[in-house]
């Protein structure tokens, strides 16, 4: 068990241009969840996935956000046309349904940072 | 609404010395409640929970924490900080839909 992995660790690109980060969860996790953290702020949720299908989204997920889980095991965040204010790190943390979907294991994070 | 307050933006303390990292929450219905430490860099680590039963939890690297739900809080203690346990560290409590609220985190510098 490496725990959870997220890819790249570290992204800087230009406003207005397009984004895709990666997580890969704790292999048989069936809950997978994505948080944004920005400086000085505990993470926020954004949306999870059991299995495949996408069950809650945050209304900070807005349209240029879009996240995907297609076969139930890694999953990716896309921004579109990112924006100053969407530098962040994010996190991916992913739960088990025997341990419960209480407790959450996260990522090291992907921190973005849009010029 | 559920919400999680953590009193104190930033705790110095010498090495060696007590130290307690308060949060308060509000919620209508129970709920289960977390401390995480984050450590420059990295993600968030588990250090202890409170999911029922006794109002006193013990966690990892020696700290322990107690359930209040008078005052509706959950303080993070340890009796002898070091060095190394210089982080942020997050309280948070789970809500029933799926969703870990964290508070704004506290930032804490061990001195020597």
């Amino acid at each position: 068990d490496t725990g959870v992995s997220q890819n790249p660790r570290h992204k800087i690109t230009k406003r207005g241009q397009n984004v895709t980060f990666r997580c890969d969860p704790i292999s048989e996790h069936n809950r997978l969840y994505w948080y944004r953290q920005t400086l000085g702020q505990g993470p926020e949720f954004l949306t999870y996935f059991q299995n495949e299908a996408q069950l809650e989204k945050s209304r900070l997920l807005s349209d240029r956000f879009s996240a995907e889980r297609p076969k139930g095991s890694f999953s990716t965040l896309e921004i579109q046309r990112t924006e100053q204010g969407d530098s962040a790190m994010y996190l991916c943390a992913s739960s088990s349904r025997s341990g419960g979907a209480h407790e959450q294991f996260f990522g090291p994070g992907t921190r973005l940072t849009v010029l | 609404a559920q919400s999680v307050t953590q009193l104190d933006s930033q705790v110095p303390v010498f090495e060696e010395a007590p130290v307690e990292l308060r949060c308060n929450y509000s919620s209508s219905v129970s709920v289960y409640l977390f401390w995480y430490v984050q450590y420059p860099n990295q993600g968030l680590q588990l250090l202890l929970k409170y999911l029922s039963g006794s109002t006193l939890v013990k966690g990892i690297n020696g700290f322990e924490a107690e359930f209040n739900k008078s005052q509706t809080s959950f303080h993070l203690r340890k009796p002898s900080v070091h060095i190394s346990d210089t982080a942020e560290y997050f309280c948070a409590l789970y809500n029933q839909g799926g969703k870990l609220i964290f508070g704004q985190g506290t930032e804490l510098s061990v001195k020597p």
